[in-house]
């Protein structure tokens, strides 16, 4: 159980394009769901926090009208990367919180979007 | 705030027992997560300890010591397959729409050589 999934698996685009990239809780429901970013060797780095019905809280210096976040259900929430930059190339994961979860702080990871900029 | 600190990186020999750790400074404590992850790939939940002790499962162990801040995961028997990032995680206990983040620490890059 417990399972994330994340679509594209990877993604190339061209600067100045805009890239969207989908979160799905495949078997439970996530009120919250969250987008990390991580760069080679370092670790995961928390943009936002995406809540269910409601606005997504950013990050400190996360630019909210760069990657927009919208979480229209409880199983989907999408990060749109807009005029993508190669400095925007990353490794994107999310992950999400079961809304009946037994350890209230746990969260279960997709597997990652490498997005590449060119 | 937290504030996590580990090792970057630790070097063993396979077969060998490998001990990671993990130092923590908090001004509220709602447990602590270890996190594997294989180069290009997710995190996978390895342990949460909310309890001073020690918890086993299989090869991988997790310690925690509230009082001293300190936690550590022990891997036995280490294979070639056990080379990864290893990341220490708490809960913010600040978060303020209770949505409970995780702060990561930087991870600690394991390689186990033949």
């Amino acid at each position: 159980g417990a399972v994330v999934s994340q679509h594209p698996s990877w993604v190339i685009c061209k600067s100045g394009t805009s890239v969207k990239i989908e979160c799905r809780s495949l078997d439970f429901q996530a009120t919250t769901m969250f987008w990390y970013r991580q760069f080679p060797k370092q670790s995961l780095m928390l943009m936002a926090t995406s809540n269910e019905g409601s606005k997504a809280t950013y990050e400190q210096g996360v630019e909210k009208d760069k990657f927009l976040i919208n979480h229209a259900s409880l199983t989907l929430s999408t990060l749109t990367v807009t005029s993508a930059h190669p400095e925007d190339s990353s490794f994107y994961i999310c992950s999400a919180r079961d809304i009946i979860a037994q350890l209230g702080y746990e969260q279960y990871f997709g597997p990652g979007t490498r997005l590449t900029v060119t | 705030g937290q504030n996590i600190d580990q090792p970057t990186e630790m070097t063993a020999t396979e077969g060998a027992i490998v001990q990671i750790n993990c130092t923590y400074q908090t001004s509220g404590f709602n447990g602590l997560f270890w996190y594997q992850q294989h180069a290009g790939e997710a995190p996978t939940f390895l342990s949460y300890n909310v309890l001073d002790g020690l918890e086993e499962k299989g090869r991988f162990s997790s310690f925690l010591s509230r009082s001293k801040g300190y936690s550590y995961l022990l891997l036995k028997e280490l294979q070639m397959k056990d080379s990864a990032s290893y990341l220490c995680a708490a809960p913010d206990p600040f978060t303020v729409d209770s949505s409970y983040k995780l702060i990561f620490g930087s991870g600690t890059r394991l390689l186990v050589r033949p």
